[in-house]
């Protein structure tokens, strides 16, 4: 069985301040991780995603991820956030093995001018 | 050029109908998927075909009926509408190899009225 949780519903953040998005995840073994955005009206359209390796994840737009074994965690952050950033974000998981993504519920990002 | 594509885009229809969602992508990908996002923004995933096979089919009713005539394609039949199926419904697509990302269809608002 795989499973995600994005603990928050919402994040809000000023537009020039770091932004975090929280992701944990449960799986049998070695996970894939991935993350999304979805815009209004959009299909989802993908950010990065952890395999193997390196912890810190780097993606499209400016956006990195960091992969923590110990905490099960694959949080999305971005140095700087902008309003376009503003957007529903989706984590997934694929365990090794498993034919499918499970993605979690979704966190809405506001960033405010 | 659109690499995952889906029409219609909106569908309004009335309950007991039968409609067909259509699904094409040209990014050469073995394996397709159907997804259905609900009100609240959940994605739970639905069917999903390897070059034209059946591989996951989740506790969907089976008035649902993917059909995949070859690999680039993969259709969403319902059969007898409810309410219930109101939502949006994404395909995506993707290489047959598990840590590779999915890519989105823009979706199909299906309203059963």
């Amino acid at each position: 069985a795989q499973s995600v949780a994005q603990p928050e519903d919402q994040v809000n953040v000023a537009e020039g301040n770091p932004l975090t998005v929280k992701c944990t995840y449960s799986v049998s073994g070695n996970p894939y991780l991935f993350w999304y955005v979805q815009y209004p009206n959009r299909g989802l359209q993908f950010l990065l995603k952890y395999i193997t390796g390196d912890n810190l994840v780097k993606g499209s737009y400016g956006f990195e991820a960091e992969f923590n074994k110990s905490q099960t965690s694959f949080h999305l952050k971005k140095p700087s956030a902008l309003v376009s950033d503003s957007a529903l974000y989706f984590c997934a998981v694929r365990a090794r093995g498993y034919s499918t993504l499970t993605f979690g519920k979704g966190t809405m990002l506001l960033v405010s001018p | 050029d659109t690499a995952v594509s889906q029409t219609p885009k909106y569908l309004v229809t009335q309950m007991g109908n039968d409609k067909s969602i259509k699904c094409e992508q040209n990014l050469g990908h073995d394996t397709m998927y159907w997804y259905k996002q609900d009100s609240k923004k959940f994605l739970k995933i639905m069917f999903s075909y390897n070059n034209k096979e059946l591989i996951i089919n989740e506790t969907v009713p089976n008035r649902f009926s993917p059909k995949s005539p070859d690999k680039a394609h993969l259709n969403l039949h319902i059969n007898s509408l409810e309410l219930g199926d109101s939502a949006v419904y994404f395909c995506a697509s993707s290489q047959a190899s598990e840590n590779t990302e999915a890519f989105f269809g823009q979706g199909t608002r299906l309203t059963v009225v």
